[in-house]
């Protein structure tokens, strides 16, 4: 099945050591997307990429970064992890058109928890 | 500038009754709109989506969400609840020619026996 997978599921990282969290897809969309979502929170949205174009929200911390080597992955890193941090990282995809839709296909999820 | 709104953070239903989650959207433009449910630790998973081919939208695990352009809402709704139905419903809009979603503030639904 085509899907969308984050590794690890659960990341404890130390206050202040760099932390990444990856995301793959094989559904082969052109967009992915980084959220941060904390305890009964809707997702906030860090970034997208839009292909190779990346978008940052204008009210994400400096403290995160992305990478995307390739269509399937994308990668979330954490340069100096705070316990403000500590959240759930979710990423999507998405093909957004009129033909496609403008649904968004969420991976499970990174527990990230920071000691 | 889109925005959702989600009417109540929690609703309370009995195993078996009607479900009934809001959600309205402001937007000169009809949206794309969508029902997203999350439980506990896991992503979200798309429910339903409305994309003006019609205006009673039937999604999975019965559900179903009607637009109506008048009242700017896209409410969720399912006519007998299940104990499994318990977790957190999204409502989003998207507009055309944007990549991005905004979400409603979620509604957390609790089921009782």
């Amino acid at each position: 099945d085509a899907m969308v997978i984050q590794n690890p599921r659960y990341q404890v990282t130390q206050f202040g050591k760099p932390v990444t969290l990856s995301c793959s897809q094989t559904l082969n969309h052109n967009v992915m997307y980084w959220y941060q979502q904390k305890s009964s929170q809707a997702p906030k949205l860090l970034f997208h990429y839009y292909d190779k174009d990346f978008n940052n929200e204008a009210d994400t911390p400096d403290n995160f970064q992305s990478r995307r080597p390739n269509t399937s992955f994308c990668f979330l890193d954490i340069r100096s992890p705070g316990l403000g941090d500590a959240a759930m990282y979710l990423c999507a995809t998405s093909r957004p058109g009129r033909t496609s839709g403008y649904e968004q296909y969420f991976g499970p999820g990174t527990r990230l928890t920071v000691t | 500038a889109q925005s959702v709104t989600q009417l109540g953070s929690h609703v309370s239903v009995s195993e078996g009754a009607l479900v009934l989650l809001r959600c309205n959207y402001s937007s000169s433009v009809p949206p794309y709109l969508f029902w997203y449910v999350q439980y506990p630790n896991q992503g979200l998973q798309l429910l339903l989506k409305y994309t003006s081919a019609a205006t009673l939208v039937k999604g999975i695990n019965g559900f179903e969400a009607e637009f109506k352009k008048s009242e700017t809402s896209f409410h969720l709704t399912k006519p007998s609840a299940h104990m499994s139905d318990a977790a957190e419903y999204f409502c989003a809009a998207a507009t055309s020619g944007y990549s991005t979603l905004t979400f409603g503030k979620g509604t957390m639904l609790l089921v009782s026996p």
